[in-house]
């Protein structure tokens, strides 16, 4: 499958700061994924990063909040904006090919204080 | 909208032996997908199986099987000779197969695999 390498691993972060999240995978692909685990709960989407073109955003989530770039068809990010305690969370991305099916990345916990 | 719903929180099962995690979904489309992730606690999302919904044959893949019922929809997963390393969170997910890579999960299920 395709392998994704997803930094930083863990972060504690201050209330009203910014944190930005990184998946760089080892193949091109099209449709890349970014979801948030709350603590003790199931991964909700918050976007979906198509090359060339803006983040297309789920219900709840928005662009000023949640700001995600794709340059190119192998690397994201995703940048957590003026976060709160309500922010602490698990923040995946994922990505789905035709040739490896669905993949995860290791997962970034977040804790802000 | 679909929805995903699994009704057990936490569930035990001595090792050895057989377990069975249940999901059911709620969709009004025909083709789609359903998979079963594992979630140990370092966090990593393995995938544990995936079943296409136009087939009829449920899925297997070595000590993990589903019982696929469609007419219903269930998809519950079986795990036979269950091993310490199983213990984990265990999530079912739906993805519509006009939607690729769109997942909507259920709620988990945490699985203690006791010695």
């Amino acid at each position: 499958s395709a392998v994704i390498s997803q930094k930083p691993s863990r972060d504690i972060c201050q209330r009203g700061t910014s944190l930005t999240i990184q998946c760089q995978v080892d193949s091109q692909v099209t449709m890349m994924f970014w979801y948030r685990q709350q603590p003790g709960q199931s991964l909700t989407l918050i976007a979906t990063a198509n090359q060339g073109s803006e983040a297309t955003y789920e219900s709840g989530f928005v662009i000023d909040k949640f700001p995600i770039s794709r340059p190119n068809l192998t690397f994201s990010t995703l940048t957590v904006s003026n976060m709160s305690p309500e922010d602490s969370s698990i923040y995946l991305c994922s990505v789905v090919s035709s040739i490896y099916g669905y993949t995860f990345g290791s997962g970034t916990r977040l804790t802000v204080v | 909208a679909q929805t995903v719903t699994q009704s057990q929180p936490e569930m035990s099962v001595q090792e050895a032996e057989t377990v069975t995690l249940s999901c059911t979904y709620d969709t009004s489309e025909n083709n789609y997908y359903l998979f079963w992730y594992k979630q140990p606690p370092s966090r990593q999302m393995i995938l544990v199986i995936r079943q296409e919904a136009y087939k009829q044959q449920n899925a297997t893949e070595n000590r993990f099987s589903v019982n696929f019922q469609k007419a219903a929809k269930s998809f519950s997963l079986k795990i036979s000779d269950s091993q310490l390393g199983d213990t984990a969170m265990y999530f079912c997910a739906f993805m519509k197969q006009s939607n690729t890579g769109k997942l909507i999960f259920g709620q988990g299920t945490t699985l203690q695999v006791k010695p």
